[in-house]
């Protein structure tokens, strides 16, 4: 099982600049979640969805970030315009649809950037 | 009060001490419960669910204790390789079981 995949791994850009960060969940997973971690904030949770439509996007900093999954195997990341402030590790995660167990499993993240 | 807050440490420990974390949260209502480990520049990992009766796996213990509303680890015999952090993640069915994770505890084992 090839697990979560994100991509790229790292990315590096200068403010201003559009953004775009991938990942593929786990096949057969109902939920797909996006992370951001930083030393000063821990892990956030900015949105998350549950059969390809989002369901809460109230972690998600402001309007310069936004999110889709058009299909159940691809989901995109987008900042535009990026600021140094976003500089981070974003984490995408699936987790299966049981009710009362949400066990996450994680990408290897996606550290990104913004001079 | 944060949902789920976790000392940060670090807890410096030899190899082959005992040494145990500490979680607490906020929602009383909190049904799920995980320990997840992190590497450094890693991904976030399962390393075991906690039940309600507590539960054992290998060298590490996971216990509940819902009136005080708090987690633990206990990890025995401690390794090298144990290094690391620790995240509590809690689930309550307010969020639709959506787990919220706690800051982390860094664990670093030295010979």
């Amino acid at each position: 099982d090839a697990g979560v995949i994100q991509s790229p791994r790292h990315e590096v850009t200068e403010m201003g600049q559009e953004v775009t960060l991938r990942c593929k969940p786990i096949s057969g997973h109902d939920y797909l979640f996006w992370y951001r971690q930083t030393m000063m904030r821990g892990l956030e949770l900015l949105i998350y969805f549950n059969n390809n439509v989002p369901i809460d996007d109230s972690g998600m900093p402001e309007d310069r970030f936004s999110a889709k999954m058009p299909n159940a195997s691809f989901s995109t990341l987008k900042i535009q315009p990026s600021e140094p402030r976003d500089s981070a590790v974003y984490f995408c995660a699936s987790s299966p649809g049981t009710s009362g167990s949400r066990v996450q499993f994680f990408g290897p993240g996606t550290r990104l950037t913004v001079l | 009060r944060k949902e789920v807050e976790q000392d940060p440490g670090p807890f410096n420990v030899p190899e082959g001490a005992t040494v145990a974390f500490n979680c607490t949260y906020s929602n009383s209502a909190s049904q799920s419960f995980f320990w997840y480990r992190q590497d450094c520049r890693k991904e976030p990992k399962l390393l075991m669910s906690v039940y309600s009766s507590g539960n054992e796996d290998g060298r590490f213990t996971a216990q509940l204790n819902r009136a005080s509303q708090y987690i633990s680890l206990l990890i025995r015999d401690s390794k090298l390789s144990d290094s690391a952090t620790y995240l509590c993640v809690v689930s309550s069915p307010g969020g639709s079981y959506i787990p919220t994770f706690g800051r982390g505890t860094s664990l670093i084992v030295h010979p």
